[in-house]
Order: structure tokens, then C-alpha cells, then sequence
């Protein structure tokens, strides 16, 4: 399987921060990388798929990058509702795997 | 608009089976797969399989397999996991999740089941 890890854990940030996680695949992935946010008690909400496409409705200061094994999420000014944890998922090969989330806390 | 409702929470015994539902509406049931991720206590996301609603193929996570059955009813577009002989780190949220294939891509997900196994 190949294996995913995100970097940070987590991170605390402040209203309007520029903030970017990254996450990295243990082989190419060409660009098939989705980026998931998850509010708690809540399901993912799927916000970026193929490593830099908006899924329709998805605030334009998301943004996803990368390609290979390195991919970045970037939010460019960050608000109140985007506190949560996000995390990545490779869409290469079966199983489709997660990285272990970032938390991305208030400061 | 799309929705996936699932069943409610369950408590269940060491070694009993559990068996949740999600029921799909608002698109053509057929024309997408069912994913099922689920998510430990404070843990992260971990992707246990996915069933075509066209044909019943299905793709199962290995760790898992031998234990889980995941099936549709088109005629209710339903899809239905069912976990057998359930343990304590079974306990879990189970989501469902509409997806194009076998490789992720979920875009719609449920609300969510807790299952809890507990003796």
C-alpha cells in the first residue's frame, strides 16, 4: 500500500494567516492526491482532487499543489470556519490511502 | 441534492456482526460506487472498501477481509456494510461515501454510525 504522511500534525495559526500543509507519498502518485477537511463530529467534506482542482463550492483561498510524492495544500487567508483537520488521500492505486491529518488550531 | 443517510448507532458484543445502512438520493444510484471509510476514536480516516451500485463489484481493504460484506439494493438505493465478528477495535465511525471507483475520490459522505463493541 502506499503510505502517506503529512506534515505538520498540527499547526495554530491566526485569522488571516497564509497557512500550507503539505503531504507526502512513499511512491509517485502522479497528480492523483484529494485534500479532505473535517470538522469535529462531522463527516470529510472533499475539497481539492487531483492534486489542484476545486470540487464545486470550495472557497477560491484553497488551493492544492504538487505533483509525484510532494503536494501542498495552501489556505491563503485563513477564517474562523477553516479550524479543522485536513487531510490527504492518494488516488493511485488501490487501497486508496489517508495521511495521518493536520489539525489546524486557533493561535 | 445528493444525500447519504445512514442508520443509527449500535452497541454490540465482542464477536457479534454489526450491519449499518446508508440509504442515497438525488443522483442516479447506479451511475456511482459506495465507499466505506471508517474512524477510530481521535484517529485518523482508514478506507475499508467500496462496492459498484452498477454491478456489485466490490473491493475490499485487506485487513478487513473475511469480515465485511458490503451489498446495494438498487431497488431502495441502499448499500449496506455488514462487520462480523466484531471486536473492541472495531469501535468506530462508519461512513459511507458516494465514489466514482475503487480509488477514493469520495464526494459525498453520510452522517456517520458509531459502533461501539464493548463486552
Amino acid at each position: 500500500d502506499i503510505q502517506m504522511t503529512q506534515s505538520p500534525s498540527s499547526l495554530s495559526a491566526s485569522v488571516g494567516d497564509r497557512v500550507t500543509i503539505t503531504c507526502r507519498a512513499s511512491q509517485s502518485i502522479s497528480r492523483y492526491l484529494n485534500w479532505y477537511q473535517q470538522k469535529p463530529g462531522k463527516a470529510p467534506n472533499l475539497l481539492i482532487y487531483d492534486a489542484s482542482s476545486l470540487q464545486s463550492g470550495v472557497p477560491s483561498r484553497f488551493s492544492g499543489g504538487g505533483s509525484g510524492t510532494d503536494f501542498t495544500l495552501t489556505i491563503s487567508s485563513l477564517q474562523p470556519e477553516d479550524f479543522a483537520t485536513y487531510y490527504c488521500q492518494q488516488s493511485h492505486s488501490a487501497p486508496p490511502t489517508f495521511g495521518q491529518g493536520t489539525k489546524v488550531e486557533i493561535k | 441534492q445528493v444525500q447519504l443517510v445512514q442508520s443509527g448507532a449500535e452497541v454490540k458484543k465482542p464477536g457479534a456482526s454489526v450491519k449499518v445502512s446508508c440509504k442515497a438520493s438525488g443522483y442516479t444510484f447506479t451511475s456511482y460506487g459506495i465507499s466505506w471509510v471508517r474512524q477510530a476514536p481521535g484517529q485518523g480516516l482508514e478506507w475499508m472498501g467500496w462496492i459498484s451500485a452498477y454491478n456489485g463489484n466490490t473491493n475490499y481493504a485487506q485487513k478487513i477481509q473475511g469480515r465485511v460484506t458490503m451489498t446495494t439494493d438498487t431497488s431502495t438505493t441502499t448499500a449496506y456494510m455488514e462487520l462480523r465478528s466484531l471486536r473492541s477495535d472495531d469501535t468506530a465511525v462508519y461512513y459511507c461515501a458516494r465514489g466514482p471507483n475503487t480509488l477514493g475520490n469520495e464526494d459525498y459522505w453520510g452522517q456517520g454510525t458509531l459502533v461501539t463493541v464493548s463486552s
